[in-house]
């Protein structure tokens, strides 16, 4: 098993532009999640999918929107990005929601 | 609003010298409790969870963390430490009445082991 994939590695965008960060498990799990990780503040909750064709948002949604394609997959997409956009973004899922999340190898954007 | 406090940002230690790594969470009636390990240029792995039961859980490499409910505490401990456990280390928090979706992360705390 891949578990939890992402989709590009590294990214450099320009102000302005648009781009969609791409996310599949294959675990079968209901919930998904997407992060964003900033140093000194952790990890912080852009969007989350408790089940498929559910969507909510997390601590920081503005500026992001996702989309639930299947149970497999989520996508976060920057319609317009912004440096402070700049971020390494990590998504996970989970069997439920308060149990373990598994993580993706996380994207690196820099947003110029 | 639930948060988590890491109260260290670095820990430098020894080799097989032990270690706590402090994690505190604002009150709450009931919390799920989770430590994850990151390694260089990796995601986040599960460490060790408190969802419910006894309050002190162990990790398969020797770490163990002990839920204290009355003082909102939640702190990582191994006895003797090895090069290979130099990560940064993340307390996480879920509140159940909300499914335990919003997962609350503290900041990290970065563990440097010294030869």
């Amino acid at each position: 098993n891949a578990g939890v994939t992402q989709t590009p590695k590294f990214q450099v965008l320009k102000t302005g532009q648009s781009m969609t960060l791409q996310c599949a498990q294959d675990m079968n799990h209901n919930s998904m999640y997407w992060y964003r990780q900033d140093p000194g503040m952790g990890l912080r909750l852009i969007y989350y999918s408790a089940s498929e064709g559910t969507t909510d948002k997390g601590e920081v949604p503005n500026g992001y929107n996702v989309s639930r394609l299947n149970k497999r997959e989520f996508s976060l997409r920057l319609e317009s990005a912004a440096p402070s956009q700049t971020s390494v973004y990590f998504c996970a899922s989970s069997p439920l929601g308060y149990n373990e999340q598994f993580f993706g190898p996380g994207t690196r954007l820099t947003v110029l | 609003a639930q948060s988590v406090t890491q109260l260290d940002s670095q820990v430098p230690v020894f080799e097989e010298a032990p270690v706590e790594l402090r994690c505190n969470y604002s009150s709450s009636v009931s919390v799920y409790l989770f430590w994850y390990v990151q390694y260089p240029n990796q995601g986040l792995q599960l460490l060790l969870k408190y969802l419910s039961g006894s309050t002190l859980v162990e990790s398969i490499n020797g770490f163990e963390a002990e839920f204290n409910k009355s003082q909102t505490s939640f702190h990582l401990r191994k006895p003797s430490v090895h090069i290979s456990d130099t990560a940064e280390y993340f307390c996480a928090v879920s509140d159940p009445h909300t499914g335990g979706f919003k997962t609350i992360f503290g900041a990290g705390t970065r563990l440097f082991v010294k030869a």
